[in-house]
């Protein structure tokens, strides 16, 4: 059973450069989060999707980001162009809409590092 | 917003001791869950918890959603190495997203 695959697991780019980071969600599961994790923030909740459409994307920091899922097995997330106050670890989670309180499944994240 | 706070922030244990961790919120969450995770991975759940005064059990993790729906402990009884992690709680509404707590980092002396 395969979980939540991200990738890539590292990435290290520089100022400005786009980083496009990758989501492949549990199959069957309706909801797709993605996450960032700082020491200082903590998880933020940047954006979620419902059935490939964009619910809420309150969370995401500024025009820099921006979140896709074309369909029910894929999500980017896009940051262009980025800046180092962007290093962080970024989490992809999905759920099924089953029940309102199914728990989120997370994936292993994408550590970036923006030099 | 809602928040979420956790207690202890960190803790330092001797292998075999057994470790409690509270969650607390001025809100009422109608779910609890919590997720452990390992260094460089990502959260993995461990107990979900939907009904006030349940006490839920996942081999050496005890859980318990407290009965004003505003709390929520994990016990794990006779640490083991592999606890080592951070331990986070979160909280979930119907119609909200889920709010995370900052975590209790735990680190287990042989």
């Amino acid at each position: 059973d395969a979980g939540v695959i991200q990738s890539p697991r590292h990435e290290v780019t520089e100022m400005g450069q786009e980083v496009t980071l990758r989501c492949k969600p549990i199959s069957g599961h309706n909801s797709l989060f993605w996450y960032r994790q700082t020491m200082m923030r903590g998880l933020e909740l940047l954006i979620y999707f419902n059935n490939n459409v964009p619910i809420d994307d309150s969370g995401m920091p500024e025009d820099r980001f921006s979140a896709k899922m074309p369909n029910a097995s894929f999500s980017t997330l896009k940051i262009q162009p980025s800046e180092p106050r962007d290093s962080a670890v970024y989490f992809c989670a999905s759920r099924p809409d089953s029940s309102y309180n199914s728990p989120l499944h997370f994936g292993n994240g994408t550590r970036l590092t923006v030099t | 917003g809602q928040q979420l706070n956790q207690s202890p922030q960190s803790m330092f244990i001797q292998e075999g001791e057994d470790v409690s961790m509270n969650c607390t919120s001025s809100s009422i969450f109608n779910t609890w869950l919590w997720y452990k995770q390992d260094p460089g991975e990502g959260p993995v759940l461990l107990i979900a918890l939907y009904k006030a005064g349940e006490l839920t059990s996942n081999g050496r993790l005890t859980a318990q959603f407290g009965i004003t729906r505003k709390d929520s402990f994990l016990n794990i009884s006779a640490s083991i190495p592999s606890d080592v992690g951070i331990y986070f709680c979160a909280g979930l509404n119907y119609g909200q997203n889920f709010v995370f707590g900052p975590g209790t980092r735990l680190s287990v002396l042989p």
